[in-house]
């Protein structure tokens, strides 16, 4: 089934800790990427996203992800986190073959980052 | 940045009562909105998919009787709870997107908590 899977439901670090959270989708065609957050009591904000180009893909607040076509992965990545990264995380592709219309979300990783 | 709303933040209505909630786009033309469903710690479904001056298209398995939508302006989408129920209790969430070109980003509501007694 197509589905769009974050591993990592709840991840815990240090301040100044690398982080790197888990995306793998499973539609076929032509995606579109995306890294949502969603601080505690906020909307939904984009970090970044992959439309076509550099596979490196660098996005706001210090974050970048990596799309790599033969893994069917978007992972996020940020050299060294602070204590405001702490949110929750949403992975999320549209896909040409299930219309353009179709965001389809992770379930989400909680990041918690302790001082 | 755009800027979308929704409103109310937070709606408890009495289980067989309808409920509207509004999402409007502040400061863009939304030809486009999508209203979501997040239920406690899972993810986003998406509910259906609002154009604005015609019928909204709706996922499988969302009653679109229960859950009516009105596009009515590019600037306004309102979602109506049909004879609310309580296992309706959830959170929705719109987002609007700015013209039709595909993979166009969308923009997100703060969304609506709607508890059913």
């Amino acid at each position: 089934a197509q589905s769009v899977s974050q591993h990592n439901h709840h991840v815990i670090l240090s301040e100044a800790a690398s982080l790197e959270l888990g995306c793998n989708y499973s539609y076929g065609g032509t995606v579109n990427l995306f890294w949502y957050v969603q601080y505690p009591g906020q909307h939904l904000q984009l970090l970044l996203k992959y439309f076509s180009g550099d596979p490196l893909v660098k996005g706001i607040k210090g974050f970048e992800a990596e799309f790599i076509k033969s893994k069917f992965s978007f992972n996020l990545r940020k050299p060294s986190v602070q204590w405001s990264d702490t949110a929750e995380y949403f992975c999320a592709v549209t896909s040409d073959q299930t219309g353009a219309n179709n965001l389809f979300f992770g379930t989400g990783t909680r990041l918690t980052v302790i001082p | 940045g755009a800027v979308v709303s929704q409103h109310p933040s937070w709606v408890i209505c009495k289980s067989g009562t309808s409920v509207k909630i509004e999402c409007r786009s502040l400061d863009f033309q939304a030809t486009t909105m999508f209203w979501y469903r997040q239920f406690p710690k899972q993810s986003l479904m998406l509910m259906a998919t609002s154009n604005e001056g015609s019928k909204a298209t709706y996922e499988q398995g969302v009653e679109k009787d229960k859950f009516l939508i009105n596009h009515a302006s590019l600037t306004l989408s309102t979602l109506t709870v049909t004879s609310a129920h309580p296992e309706d209790s959830s959170f929705y969430i719109c987002s609007a997107r700015d013209g039709g070109q595909w993979g166009r980003e969308q923009y997100f509501g703060p969304g609506t908590r709607l508890t059913v007694t």
